[in-house]
């Protein structure tokens, strides 16, 4: 199985500040990552795809990154509906398979 | 209002079962694959199962591969997931989500989720 690693745990930030998360594969996933949103007591939310395409709605804040093993999730300038847990997902090798989350907190 | 509402948790015994629903509305049901996700408290989320628009391909992790089954009923706009021999570590939220094309496996609409809890 794929593993996803996701880095750091938790990233303290203020609003405005731009926060980097990082999503390491196993082995290479080519482009094949999407990253999600949760909020508490929500469902996750996709917003990205195959590493680097906004899904439909989401704000040009977002951003991805990454091919092969690396990957990262830029959010150029946190607005405080930001402040969430994201998870990586691969589908490049069945099973399908998420990171364990990064925190994104205020500071 | 497009959406997916799942329904048919609650507390279960271990080895016990229970059948899940997923209904859907606003979309085409029979245009997409449809996958079960899961999250167990305070937990991350862990892929379980995935079907195809006619239900001629289906997988499933190896966690739940032989205890749940995934069907559904285009007619009737809902998917299923039959589970059986239920133990403490299937306590989870239980999503419901589309998959974006059958070449992207994605999760674009998810549903609010309903909780098992296997206890004793």
């Amino acid at each position: 199985e794929t593993v996803l690693t996701q880095s750091p745990a938790t990233l303290s930030l203020s609003p405005g500040e731009r926060a980097t998360l990082s999503c390491r594969a196993s082995q290479s996933v080519s482009d094949y990552l999407a990253w999600y949103q949760q909020k508490p007591g929500q469902a996750p939310r996709l917003l990205i795809y195959d590493a680097s395409n906004r899904a439909t709605g989401i704000p040009a804040r977002f951003s991805g990154s990454g091919s092969g093993t690396d990957f990262t999730l830029t959010i150029s300038s946190l607005e405080p509906e930001d402040f969430a847990v994201y998870y990586c997902q691969q589908r490049a090798k069945w099973p399908l398979t998420f990171g364990p989350g990064t925190t994104v907190e205020i500071k | 209002q497009v959406q997916l509402v799942e329904s048919g948790g609650g507390l279960v015994k271990p080895e016990g079962s229970l059948r899940l629903s997923c209904a859907a509305s606003g979309f085409i049901f029979s245009d997409y694959y449809m996958s079960w996700i899961r999250q167990a408290p305070g937990k991350g989320l862990e892929w379980l199962s995935f079907i195809s628009k006619s239900s001629s391909y289906t997988n499933y992790a190896d966690s739940v591969e032989g205890r749940f089954t995934i069907s559904r009923d285009n007619a009737k706009n809902s998917l299923y997931l039959q589970m059986s021999s239920l133990r403490a570590e299937d306590t989870a939220v239980y999503y419901c989500a589309t998959v974006i094309t059958p070449s992207k496996s994605y999760f674009d609409l998810w549903g609010r989720g309903t909780l098992v809890t296997v206890s004793s």
